[in-house]
Order: structure tokens, then C-alpha cells, then sequence
């Protein structure tokens, strides 16, 4: 099975800066990959897929990039509303098993 | 967006069984997969299998294998996951989520909290 490593587990920001996470595949996916979001006590919300592509309704200052094995998620400029966990998910060429990274826990300093 | 209903929440002695449904619309149903991921206390998401009910075609994450049935009724529009041999470990938050190409796992129901215990 496809590997995907996110980076950092935990992360501490203050409000109005510009946050990245990392996903790393362990073979090359293309674009294969989704982003969500988890609040604590809710089911995850999906935020971007095929890498880059913004889920509807979901703010712009949330932006993907990355093909291959590396991605990113970026936020441009943290709100108190984005304090979640984040997960990438792999799903190359749309064909199961799916894997998720181990999450990204996003805090306010 | 789609809106997933998940039975409600279980405690079971471990060896036994858990069958979990997930209801969703009847266009979902006939256009759409339906995925199952799990969430273990304070761990991540893990995918365990999904169905594709207008084709009949099942695929499961390996370690699941042999313990995980996914099914679909078609008249009710209901998916279900049944977890066999249950142990402590399978004690989690069980997840059903809408499954499309390419927006992935795009809706989700509210999560079926299965305790495992003696």
C-alpha cells in the first residue's frame, strides 16, 4: 500500500500567518490527493482534491499545490475558525485501498 | 451537499459482531460509491472499504480483510458495514462517506461510536 507522511504532527500559529503542511506519498500518486479538515467531535469536511482543486464553499485563503509524491496545504492567512486537524488522503488513479497521513493538529500560539 | 445518516451508537463484547448502516438519497446511490473509514480515540483516519452499489463491486483495505462486509440495499438506499471478531482495538468512531471521482470522500456521515467491551 501507498504510504502518505505528513508533516509537522503538531503546529502552533498565531492568527493572520501564513501556515504550510506537508504530505509525502511514498510512491508517485500524480495529483491523486485530498486535504480535510477534522474539528474535534466532527466528521472531517473535505477542502481540496486532485492536489489543488478547491472544494466549493471553502475559503479562499486555503490553497493546495504539489504532483508526485510532495503536496502541500497552504492557509495565507490563519483564522480562529482553522484550528483543526488536518489530513491528506491518497487515492491513486481513483482505485482503492485509500491511506491517510497521520494527521497535522493545528493550534493558536 | 449529501447528507449521510448513520445508525446510532454500540457497546459490544468482543468476539462478536457490529453491523453499522449508513442511509443516504437514492441519486447517491445509483451514481456515487459509498467508502467506511475509522477513527480511533484520539488517532487518524483509517479507510477500511467501499461499495460501489450500482456495479455490486466491494474493495477492503487488506488488514480488514476476512473481518470486513460491506453490503448495500438498493430499495432503501442503506449501506452497512459489519465488523466481525471484534476486539478492543476496533473500539472507534465508524465514518460512512459519499466516494466520487474526483472529489473523493465529499460528504460524511455523522460517525456510529462502537465500544468494544467485556
Amino acid at each position: 500500500d501507498i504510504q502518505m507522511t505528513q508533516s509537522p504532527s503538531t503546529l502552533s500559529a498565531s492568527v493572520g500567518d501564513r501556515v504550510t503542511i506537508t504530505c509525502r506519498a511514498s510512491q508517485s500518486i500524480s495529483t491523486w490527493l485530498a486535504w480535510y479538515q477534522q474539528k474535534p467531535g466532527k466528521a472531517p469536511k473535505l477542502l481540496m482534491y486532485k492536489a489543488s482543486t478547491l472544494e466549493s464553499g471553502v475559503p479562499s485563503r486555503f490553497s493546495g499545490s504539489g504532483s508526485g509524491t510532495e503536496f502541500t496545504l497552504t492557509i495565507s492567512s490563519l483564522q480562529p475558525d482553522d484550528i483543526a486537524t488536518y489530513y491528506c488522503q491518497q487515492y491513486k488513479n481513483y482505485s482503492p485501498p485509500y491511506t491517510f497521513g497521520q494527521g497535522t493538529k493545528l493550534e493558536i500560539k | 451537499q449529501e447528507q449521510l445518516v448513520q445508525s446510532g451508537a454500540e457497546v459490544k463484547r468482543p468476539g462478536s459482531s457490529v453491523k453499522v448502516s449508513c442511509r443516504a438519497s437514492g441519486a447517491t446511490f445509483s451514481t456515487y460509491a459509498i467508502s467506511w473509514v475509522r477513527q480511533a480515540p484520539g488517532q487518524g483516519l483509517e479507510w477500511m472499504g467501499r461499495i460501489v452499489p450500482f456495479l455490486d463491486i466491494t474493495n477492503y483495505a487488506q488488514r480488514f480483510q476476512g473481518r470486513v462486509t460491506i453490503t448495500a440495499d438498493k430499495s432503501t438506499s442503506t449501506a452497512y458495514m459489519e465488523l466481525s471478531s471484534l476486539r478492543s482495538e476496533d473500539t472507534a468512531v465508524y465514518f460512512c462517506a459519499r466516494d466520487a471521482n474526483p472529489r473523493v470522500l465529499d460528504s460524511w456521515g455523522q460517525g456510529t461510536l462502537v465500544t468494544v467491551s467485556s
